[in-house]
């Protein structure tokens, strides 16, 4: 049984470029989430996709957005980036999205310089 | 507004010297509360699920509980490798399985 996966593992951006992570799903799992994990702090949520859908979304601008495939795996999308979006990227994957076990990928490092 | 605090913020140990870690809770409509292990530049690891006060759970050296707006982690005899930052998270009673973190307590266990 595979775990979560994330690339890339690291990432350096100019402020206002685009970037694109990704995250494959733990076998059997059918939902992703992602959070913002700034330096200190707890990680925040994103927004969840299930069924290749949002299903609810944290306090963050439009510029984060997300897919989910039909293998389930989501890519997260931040566009416009700012200094402020210097932080590790991390997904969770669930049996459902009422599922209450999540399982974290190691997450993506991302600076924006 | 729903929050999570945890305290304190860092915790240095001598091997062998047991503590304990607080996190509080103050949210609308708990559905459970949960405790991850993170490691340096690292995803949170799973540890425990509680859903109701009273409610405890125990693996290894670590031992957590839960009351109406608290929860503990006690960590006992603990070892170097324990060291780690300890997330505490809540899940809401709404439509999905969003988790609201707290900052988390930094352990260092010294040998």
């Amino acid at each position: 049984e595979t775990g979560v996966t994330q690339s890339p593992t690291h990432l350096i951006k100019t402020r206002g470029q685009q970037v694109t992570l990704r995250c494959s799903s733990q076998s059997g799992h059918n939902t992703v989430s992602w959070y913002q994990q700034a330096l200190g702090q707890g990680p925040q949520f994103i927004f969840q996709y299930y069924r290749e859908e949002e299903n609810g979304r944290g306090n963050f601008p439009p510029r984060f957005s997300g897919l989910q495939f039909p293998n389930y795996s989501s890519e997260l999308n931040v566009n416009a980036l700012e200094l402020d979006d210097s932080a590790l990227y991390l997904c969770a994957s669930s049996r459902g999205p009422t599922n209450e076990k999540l399982f974290f990928g190691s997450g993506t490092q991302l600076s924006v310089l | 507004e729903d929050q999570v605090t945890q305290s304190p913020e860092a915790l240095r140990l001598q091997e062998g010297e047991s503590s304990s870690l607080n996190c509080s809770y103050t949210v609308s409509g708990l559905r459970g509360l949960f405790w991850y292990r993170q490691d340096p530049g690292k995803g949170p690891e799973f540890l425990f699920t509680l859903y109701s006060a009273g409610e405890e759970k125990e693996k290894e050296r670590l031992k957590a509980t839960l009351t109406k707006k608290e929860s503990f982690l006690h960590i006992t005899a603990p070892k170097p490798e324990d060291s780690a930052t300890y997330l505490c998270a809540v899940q809401l009673a709404y439509g999905n399985n969003r988790l609201a973190f707290g900052k988390g307590n930094q352990v260092v266990v010294i040998p």
